[in-house]
């Protein structure tokens, strides 16, 4: 059963650095893409980036100085990271594989 | 980047009434159209992928069409589970995937 979780902190001060984890099962990291949307509140979804089966990234291009997405094939995560946060970034960041299955996501707020 | 452009914003429609949402794309995505539905608190799902190839699951009521730059949603007999915001999304591009910003569907 494929299954895919997203995990955080929740809360993340501006100027902040937001480290986010999407664990997965049911699938391989190194058959499947995964890719990182988020979805300001009430608003619509934005991609943010994607891990490739072979280990490549993607980056929106709006976001691609803040932003890097890894990935560990051992532990089944993959993660992100994005600098320098500020209000607009709240959110609910969803992991996706390759559209067809979804994290139940995760909301991160930015604030002081 | 390509842009989505999606119309309504929002639309009312009654129990076994036929609904269509409208997208255009900014340019030519030859057919790499992607409609999703997602309820209040949930994540989104696929309903339609290639622009008009049914997701396995999803009931045949769903359809989608177009081609170029113009696609389209249609929802035959509307079912009160089918209230949700619709977004379509472009991945012709996959270097920026895309999307529109939603039709929310409300019962009348």
């Amino acid at each position: 059963q494929v299954q895919l979780k997203e995990s955080g902190p929740g809360l993340v001060q501006p100027s902040q650095t937001l480290s986010l984890t999407c664990t997965v099962s049911g699938f391989s990291l190194t058959s499947y893409n995964v890719h990182w949307v988020r979805q300001p509140p009430g608003k619509g979804l934005e991609w943010m980036g994607r891990m490739r089966y072979n280990g490549d990234t993607s980056y929106n291009s709006a976001l691609k100085s803040r932003l890097s997405i890894s990935r560990d094939t051992s532990k089944n995560q993959v993660f992100l990271k994005m600098n320098s946060l500020q209000t607009d970034d709240t959110g609910t960041y969803y992991c996706t594989r390759d559209w067809t299955h979804w994290g139940q996501g995760t909301l991160v707020t930015v604030s002081s | 980047d390509i842009r989505m452009t999606q119309s309504p914003a929002s639309l009312s429609a009654s129990l076994g009434e036929t609904v269509n949402i409208e997208c255009l794309a900014s340019e030519d995505i030859y057919s790499d159209l992607a409609w999703y539905q997602q309820k209040p608190g949930k994540s989104p799902q696929l309903l339609i992928y290639n622009a008009n190839s049914l997701q396995n699951g999803v009931p045949s009521r769903f359809s989608g069409s177009g081609s170029g730059t113009q696609y389209s949603l249609k929802i035959n007999s509307l079912q009160s589970e089918d209230v949700a915001t619709y977004f379509c999304q472009q991945y012709n591009n996959y270097l920026m995937y895309t999307f529109g910003a939603g039709t929310k569907l409300e019962l009348k």
